[in-house]
């Protein structure tokens, strides 16, 4: 079964930083997207940025990034030159064999001025 | 703009009441998602439709939850009886062809007392 793993359930980070959020997950498939969501206090869920598996050049939206390491199952998120709206819960989610996606539990991102 | 709407955003009831959620997906996408979201939980799929057929509705409680689209603008999702631990958020998400672009509603947040 697919699985994703967010080992850090919180973070917090001084403005202006640099964070990364680690995720792992765990697919039998070779063709698959990764996803990190973006949930703020107002609870609208927002994608930040996708990866296909298939891709081996890293994504990157603006001040986001991530490192995709396919062999190691491993898909962090980099956030350069942190903002204070950047304050947020960050889902990882992964699709699966059936055209799903499962999402991973959360963390918690704090962002202090 | 075009967005995924829901209704209501809030809804308050008693145990044993039946609740009904409704979501107008962004025009033209044609993939319906349905999610609830708690704390305990996280993020899980209940169900999805694809030109308004149900594809999957295995995360979905059989014997008191019911998912459908009576159009291509229109899902509810409703809940009879409702139970205290149904108190949670619930999303819609709507697509076009696959989920690798999902767009996320905000939300209804419901509370069974």
């Amino acid at each position: 079964a697919q699985t994703v793993t967010q080992s850090q359930p919180e973070m917090s980070v001084q403005e202006a930083e640099t964070v990364t959020l680690s995720c792992t997950y765990d697919t039998s498939e070779n063709n698959y997207y990764l996803f990190w969501y973006k949930q703020p206090p107002s609870r609208q869920m927002i994608l930040v940025i996708r990866q296909e598996a298939y891709k081996q050049q890293n994504a990157t939206e603006n001040r986001f990034s991530v490192n995709f390491q396919k062999a190691a199952k491993s898909f962090s998120l980099k956030i350069s030159d942190s903002q204070l709206g950047d304050t947020a819960m960050y889902f990882c989610a992964l699709t699966d064999r059936d055209d799903k996606i499962i999402f991973g539990k959360g963390t918690r991102l704090h962002i202090l001025p | 703009d075009a967005r995924v709407t829901q209704t209501p955003r809030h809804k308050v009831t008693e145990m044993g009441q039946e609740v009904t959620m409704r979501c107008q997906p962004i025009l033209g996408h044609n993939t319906v998602f349905w999610y609830r979201q708690t704390m305990m939980q996280g993020l899980e799929l209940l169900a999805y439709f694809r030109n308004r057929a149900p594809l999957d509705d295995s995360g979905m409680p059989k014997d008191r939850f019911s998912a459908e689209m009576p159009d291509a603008t229109l899902a509810t999702l409703k809940i009879q009886p409702s139970e205290p631990r149904d108190s949670a958020v619930y999303f819609c998400a709507s697509g076009f062809g696959t989920v690798y672009e999902q767009y996320f509603g905000p939300g209804t947040r419901l509370t069974v007392t």
